[in-house]
């Protein structure tokens, strides 16, 4: 079973428009990390964001945002204002395992294209 | 900044030849990880270590072997390339836990080396 699913592979949005990438993550563990990469066409991996499963709080970073809904173990990526700069792939990864050993589980991705 | 330096961005290998991929970084992480990254499949561990001379095996050991004799570098081997090998190679590391004032643990990342198996 796929322990990161990431539902949709391409995905548009305008220029200036706010877009919403889901992920949903499936984990027995109590404490895990979920995380957020972007890689722009020239294949670099960029880290974005993080969330830690017993943060309380939904965690921001400028205009990314993470939707944490625990119970139904999705971990969405909100773009503001999205810029032409934002067109990329995105993954969805999970931290899992004990403290020393952690694995890293990544998503097949989404496919962001800004419309000017 | 951190630096995560892959040996090779573009390798093309001949259906049996023995490849070595090689990951560098400079700042004294513990973790190391390799993926593979194909289309529609995002990335998928291959292996990684958690320590010099330590090794797990991730979703996809087969047809791979690694090895980490000093704590900055991480080897991938394929001992004998294969065309499903032909894929983007990303390798990864990590600080250690509690190291850091922000530390969220997440993977710092090589720029990929690109293997052809012909």
């Amino acid at each position: 079973a796929q322990k990161i699913t990431q539902t949709q592979p391409g995905m548009f949005v305008q220029e200036k428009e706010a877009v919403t990438l889901d992920c949903t993550y499936d984990t027995s563990d109590p404490s895990y990390g979920l995380f957020w990469y972007k890689q722009p066409s020239s294949g670099e991996m960029i880290f974005l964001i993080y969330q830690g499963s017993y943060d309380q709080q939904n965690a921001t970073e400028g205009r990314y945002s993470l939707n944490f809904q625990k119970a139904r173990k999705s971990a969405n990526l909100v773009i503001s204002a999205s810029q032409l700069g934002d067109s990329a792939m995105y993954f969805c990864a999970m931290r899992e395992g004990a403290i020393g050993t952690y694995k890293y589980i990544f998503g097949t991705g989404t496919r962001l294209k800004v419309l000017a | 900044d951190v630096k995560v330096t892959q040996s090779s961005r573009y390798l093309v290998k001949r259906t049996g030849e023995k490849v070595f991929l090689e990951c560098v970084q400079d700042m004294d992480h513990e973790n190391m990880f390799w993926y593979r990254q194909d289309p529609g499949l995002g990335l998928r561990l291959i292996y990684f270590s958690y320590d010099v001379k330590m090794k797990e095996k991730g979703d996809i050991p087969e047809g791979y072997s690694v090895s980490r004799e000093k704590k900055e570098r991480f080897s991938l081997i394929l001992e004998s390339a294969s065309t499903n090998q032909t894929s983007m190679y990303l390798c990864a590391s990590r600080w250690k836990v509690g190291v850091g004032i922000a530390n969220t643990g997440e993977l710092f990342f090589g720029e990929g080396s690109r293997l052809t198996v012909l």
